[in-house]
């Protein structure tokens, strides 16, 4: 067990429409990384959050957006749903270390999400 | 992040050893080598990371060769509980994001 939970576990939704997705960090972890996860393939980066604040970003258009909460928990939300993002999404917390040290990042169980 | 090589694929015998290898010919020195597994359809699990010396814990041993260009992750005695899809990552110190090639499926039988 990582402490790391994401709600809901499955998600249907139609294409054109909007989803949010939820993740609470472990305790005491200031970063939180969120990734996309098609099926068959690796997990492939959208964004890390430091703090509450954006810190670095794949290649994910604006639609894809994020939250990151004081309370060790944050949002994706993705907008005008495509057929393409039926995928598992997984966040990811970790402490956030500076100068140097291996930050190591600890998975969710994921969401997964389809686009009818 | 420096990209990785490892072998699609690869059975290993239950209560054998397994040992999964992994090219990173391109790893600069702030680069940490992390292994991390996924059961099928959950998230990935951390197993160990390790810079330049050879790490153990609890899970794996990790040993990475004097030029930093390759490493091997051993399971000292395999179970069909470690059937995963094995990933090699080459991640820089402090980095945000982590780089999933293909990894290795691993496929532990009876």
């Amino acid at each position: 067990e990582t402490g790391v939970t994401q709600s809901p576990t499955h998600l249907i939704k139609t294409r054109g429409q909007q989803v949010t997705l939820r993740c609470s960090s472990q305790s005491g972890h200031n970063t939180v990384s969120w990734y996309q996860q098609a099926l068959g393939q690796g997990p492939q980066f959208i964004f890390q959050y430091y703090r509450e604040e954006e810190n670095g970003r794949g290649n994910f258009p604006p639609r894809f957006s994020g939250l990151q909460f004081p309370n060790y928990s944050s949002e994706l939300n993705v907008n005008a749903l495509e057929l393409d993002d039926s995928a598992l999404y997984l966040c990811a917390s970790s402490p956030g270390l500076a100068g140097g040290v291996a930050d190591t990042q600890y998975f969710g169980p994921g969401t997964r999400l389809t686009v009818l | 992040d420096a990209k990785t090589t490892q072998p699609p694929s690869m059975d290993c015998a239950e209560g054998r050893a397994a040992n999964l290898p992994c090219n990173h010919s391109t790893i600069s020195g702030n680069e940490y080598v992390y292994w991390y597994r996924q059961i099928h359809s959950q998230g990935p699990q951390y197993i160990i990371h390790g810079l330049k010396n050879n790490e153990t814990n609890e899970m794996a041993s990790l040993i990475i060769t004097e030029d930093r260009k390759s490493s091997t992750l051993i399971l000292p005695h395999a179970t069909l509980r470690d059937t995963a899809v094995y990933y090699c990552i080459a991640h820089k110190a402090a980095g945000n994001k982590l780089t999933f090639g293909g990894g290795t499926r691993v496929l532990v039988k009876p």
